[in-house]
């Protein structure tokens, strides 16, 4: 069992409409919880984090955790063209260690 | 701050040379990272430390790859002989330990082409 699962995609929303994104973690010790964005050619970087189980908002994005079913999602409402990348889950455990599931491809049409 | 600060951007080498890929993490910051990115495998841990001392390296491929962190503002991994197989995007992240709320930060990557 990998230890951060996420459906590799690619993912096909079109826009406006609202994109849902996955994640599975094996380490019960995980404390918080990253979600990258990666567009071609750059580097990961920071969309939203978690650490409390519920819902976390901010703007079009919201995180959710369910720790008990060791889960975490994101939503994209209002998809728009610009969010066209791969989303990367990567929780951080209690020694600091972050590791990174192998990020779903996201597209947004037109 | 710059940010985390890598180098080279890109390198092309021939099979069998070594290879040191360098960085800078963002000052302040007590925990570094070393990732490797392909296609097929994803964004793969590699090595860790904390305050210049390896924590886990448990991912680095094997005995060719090495990484050191001789004080808190340089890391290096390097590959001695390089294989094409190890071509990849390699990152370098730091991060503040005591706050678990903070994420990694990413520098630039390098692209290595092993030919």
């Amino acid at each position: 069992q990998k230890e951060v699962e996420q459906n590799s995609g690619p993912l096909s929303v079109p826009e406006g409409a609202i994109a849902s994104l996955n994640c599975t973690y094996s380490d019960r010790g995980s404390q918080s919880f990253f979600w990258y964005r990666q567009y071609s050619g750059k580097s990961p970087e920071l969309i939203m984090f978690i650490y409390s189980n519920g819902d976390k908002e901010d703007g079009r994005f919201t995180a959710q955790l369910n720790k008990a079913s060791q889960y975490v999602s994101l939503l994209i409402r209002d998809s728009q063209p610009s969010d066209s990348a791969t989303y990367l889950c990567a929780p951080r455990s209690s020694a600091s260690k972050i590791i990174f599931g192998s990020g779903t491809r996201l597209s947004i049409r037109p | 701050d710059a940010g985390v600060i890598q180098s080279p951007r890109h390198e092309v080498t021939e099979m069998g040379q070594e290879v040191t890929l360098r960085c800078k993490p963002i000052s302040g910051h007590d925990y570094l990272f070393w990732y490797r990115q392909t296609m097929m495998r994803g964004l793969e841990l590699l090595i860790y430390f904390n305050n210049n001392v390896p924590i886990d390296d448990s991912g680095m491929p094997e005995d060719r790859f090495s990484a050191k962190m001789p004080n808190a503002s340089f890391s290096t991994l390097k590959i001695q002989p390089s294989e094409p197989r190890d071509s990849a995007v390699y990152f370098c992240a730091s991060t503040i330990g005591q706050d678990l709320a903070t994420e990694a930060f990413f520098g630039q990557g390098t692209r290595l082409t092993v030919v």
